[in-house]
């Protein structure tokens, strides 16, 4: 069962910048896609953007461009999003998921971590 | 970008069926996921390629795409399908980003 488990929880100060990570287990890294969502308090999803580690191929909305890096690293199965300039409207629970063309859409959740940006 | 268009909230009593809609322009040529999502909770695949659905979701669980509306359909509610429901597909104008609608809540009278 493949299972993405986050980082903990992070406060940061407007303007630092917040790396997350996902550590993967029970499947091949290499064969995933990973994607990261956000959600701000008592709002919807919004995708971010994604990585495929196997061709390091990254993809980011136009929303993030500049601010967002998202990484993996295969000897530790993991997979990082990093946000840089933060600022309070960053506050939100930040998930990783993994893609797969055989179900179409995002079947495996991390468990979120919150990232708090106050000063 | 493409936008994806859902109701804000749905209301039925259990036993009851809720029909949870998402809108967009020919929606019914793309491929559309639905997502449940309960408080504190990640969200969860109930519905992928518009109509199948993971193993473990039940069969009550149903999803069908056409024109410019795509829909989940839930049978014979119970109270534990109180959640968010949110659709999603991948915009492979901005290649293959991922879309999410905003998001319905059902509620179970």
């Amino acid at each position: 069962q493949v299972q993405l488990v986050q980082s903990g929880a992070e406060v940061k100060k407007p303007g630092s910048s917040v790396k997350v990570s996902c550590k993967t287990s029970g499947g091949t890294f290499t064969t995933f896609t990973f994607c990261w969502v956000r959600q701000a308090p008592g709002q919807g999803l919004e995708w971010m953007g994604r990585i495929v580690p196997i061709f390091h191929s990254t993809h980011y909305t136009q929303k993030f461009q500049g601010r967002l890096t998202i990484t993996a690293d295969e000897s530790t199965n993991t997979a990082y999003m990093e946000l840089s300039s933060l600022r309070s409207e960053d506050t939100a629970v930040y998930y990783c998921a993994s893609y797969s063309e055989s179900s179409g859409g995002l079947d495996y959740w991390g468990q979120g971590t919150l990232v708090t940006v106050s000063s | 970008s493409y936008v994806l268009t859902q109701s804000p909230s749905v209301s039925v009593a259990p036993g009851q069926t809720a029909t949870i809609t998402c809108g967009g322009n020919n929606i019914g040529s793309r491929s559309v996921q639905w997502y449940q999502q309960k408080p504190g909770q990640a969200p969860v695949l109930v519905i992928y390629y518009d109509r199948d659905r993971p193993s473990g979701i039940p069969e009550r669980f149903s999803g069908s795409n056409s024109g410019n509306t795509a829909t989940l359909t839930i049978s014979r509610v119970e109270a534990g399908d109180e959640a968010d429901y949110y659709c999603q597909i991948w915009d492979t104008g901005r290649d293959h980003e991922g879309v999410f609608g905003a998001g319905t809540q059902l509620t179970v009278l």
